[in-house]
């Protein structure tokens, strides 16, 4: 079946570490979006990335780095700038739009 | 500034009527989208509608459609016949920019919780 997997579902991040996390679409969909919310709030952008070995920074960039070196790929790497990194992430894939989404990476700090 | 506004953080509804959640955004582009999403207390994001600019008639699919005021640049979704399964957040989105740039954007408002009372 075609979709987006994300993982790993639960992730915790040490003090000063980056971690990396994954999303892929078998959807051939040439878009690809990171989002990150917060309890009660809405969806913010990280990063989005219309084609292969392009991407674009969002609203909050800030503390995040992306790649995008396969259509099928776009992993989120929160580096350790990233001063509150405690959140639900999701990805999300479309022709032109998220249509798309993966069942997200909750993130926490130890 | 914000964007996307969705001024309903809470509403309820009585099984089988009829619902609308309020969406306004703010935009200089002539090119945009709208889209709403619906995301149940499980966390999935599911894409309901969507809505180009251009568009001449307001989008429907099955018991959603998008009643778009261009000129009050509003897009509220209208929910017929709610069902319980209808309870969850619901999050309007814009996409800005040329469609297939690299330079649109989606982003999201904050989002409406909506409650069907049996």
């Amino acid at each position: 079946d075609g979709g987006i997997t994300q993982s790993p579902k639960y992730l915790f991040r040490k003090e000063g570490q980056n971690v990396t996390l994954s999303c892929e679409q078998n959807l051939n969909h040439d878009a690809m979006y990171w989002y990150r919310q917060d309890p009660g709030q809405g969806l913010r952008l990280i990063y989005y990335s219309q084609i292969v070995n392009d991407f674009q920074k969002g609203d909050i960039a800030e503390g995040y780095s992306v790649s995008r070196e396969k259509k099928e790929s776009f992993p989120l790497t929160v580096t350790s700038a990233q001063k509150n990194p405690t959140a639900f992430y999701l990805c999300a894939s479309g022709a032109n739009q998220p249509q798309h989404f993966g069942d997200g990476t909750r993130l926490s700090i130890l | 500034a914000q964007k996307i506004t969705q001024t309903q953080p809470g509403m309820f509804v009585q099984e089988k009527e009829a619902v609308t959640l309020d969406c306004t955004y703010d935009t200089s582009d002539p090119s945009y989208g709208l889209f709403w999403y619906k995301q149940p207390s499980s966390g999935e994001m599911i894409f309901l509608i969507y809505q180009g600019s251009y568009d001449q008639q307001n989008a429907t699919e099955g018991r959603y459609s998008l009643n778009f005021q261009k000129a009050r640049k509003s897009a509220n979704l209208v929910i017929s016949a709610s069902q319980l399964g209808d309870s969850a957040m619901y999050f309007c989105a814009m996409r800005e920019g040329t469609l297939g740039t690299s330079y649109d954007k989606v982003i999201f408002g904050p989002g409406t919780s909506l409650s069907v009372i049996p």
